[in-house]
């Protein structure tokens, strides 16, 4: 079974500073799809970004990118001049590939990180 | 679109009290899931529905658990009898096919108190 360990229960970064939020995982296969999720005190999970394993290039959202180091599965996500509106946790979640048919390749996700961001 | 659309958001009960937890998935999407979030076991998928068939419910805890869809735009999940361990925050999920790439969009959560 696929695990994913975020091993950074929380961080904190200055506004406007860069922070980065590490991730790993553990996986047998070859293709699968990553992504990081923001949870705000509002609760609700929002999808920040996604990389598919077999891309070579780091996905980049605005002020959001990562680093993809396949071989060292890792999966760290960095953010660029933070704003006090990315205080958050943070989820690293892995998909697996679809099975086929109305498979759907689990989600797992990690057990995330809390950010702070000081004006 | 108004996104998903969970009720109640807070649910406090009394141990033995038969909860139900109601979801709306976003127009359109095949497939619909239920997580738990809770502090010590994190975010755990219970079960999902592909085109309102359940296709994987291993993650349901116990029998105490259903889930069921009987259309494409209401889902409910189900606790009877509630237990104090059922405690949580439950979020419902959706996506718009199975594609790997495809984003799940979440709701707000229900937040599940039992006394």
């Amino acid at each position: 079974a696929q695990t994913v360990t975020q091993s950074q229960p929380e961080m904190s970064v200055q506004e406007a500073e860069t922070v980065t939020l590490s991730c790993t995982y553990d996986t047998s296969e070859s293709d699968y799809y990553l992504f990081w999720y923001k949870q705000p005190p509002s609760r609700q999970m929002i999808l920040v970004i996604r990389q598919e394993a077999y891309k070579q290039q780091n996905a980049t959202e605005n002020r959001f990118s990562v680093n993809f180091q396949k071989a060292a599965k890792s999966f760290s996500l960095k953010i660029s001049d933070s704003q006090l509106g990315d205080a958050a946790m943070y989820f690293c979640a892995y998909r697996s590939p679809t099975a086929g048919g109305t498979s759907y390749g689990k989600l797992t996700f990690g057990q995330g990180t809390i950010l702070t961001v000081h004006p | 679109d108004a996104g998903v659309i969970q009720s109640p958001r807070h649910e406090v009960t009394e141990m033995g009290q038969e909860v139900t937890l109601r979801c709306k998935p976003i127009s359109g999407h095949d497939y619909l899931f239920w997580y738990r979030q809770t502090m010590m076991r994190g975010l755990e998928l219970l079960i999902y529905f592909n085109n309102n068939v359940p296709i994987d419910d291993s993650g349901m805890p116990e029998d105490r658990f259903s889930a069921k869809m009987p259309n494409a735009s209401f889902s409910t999940l189900k606790i009877q009898p509630s237990e104090p361990r059922d405690s949580a925050v439950y979020f419902c999920a959706s996506s718009l096919d199975g594609r790997p790439y495809n984003e799940q969009f979440f709701g707000p959560g229900t937040r599940l108190t039992v006394l």
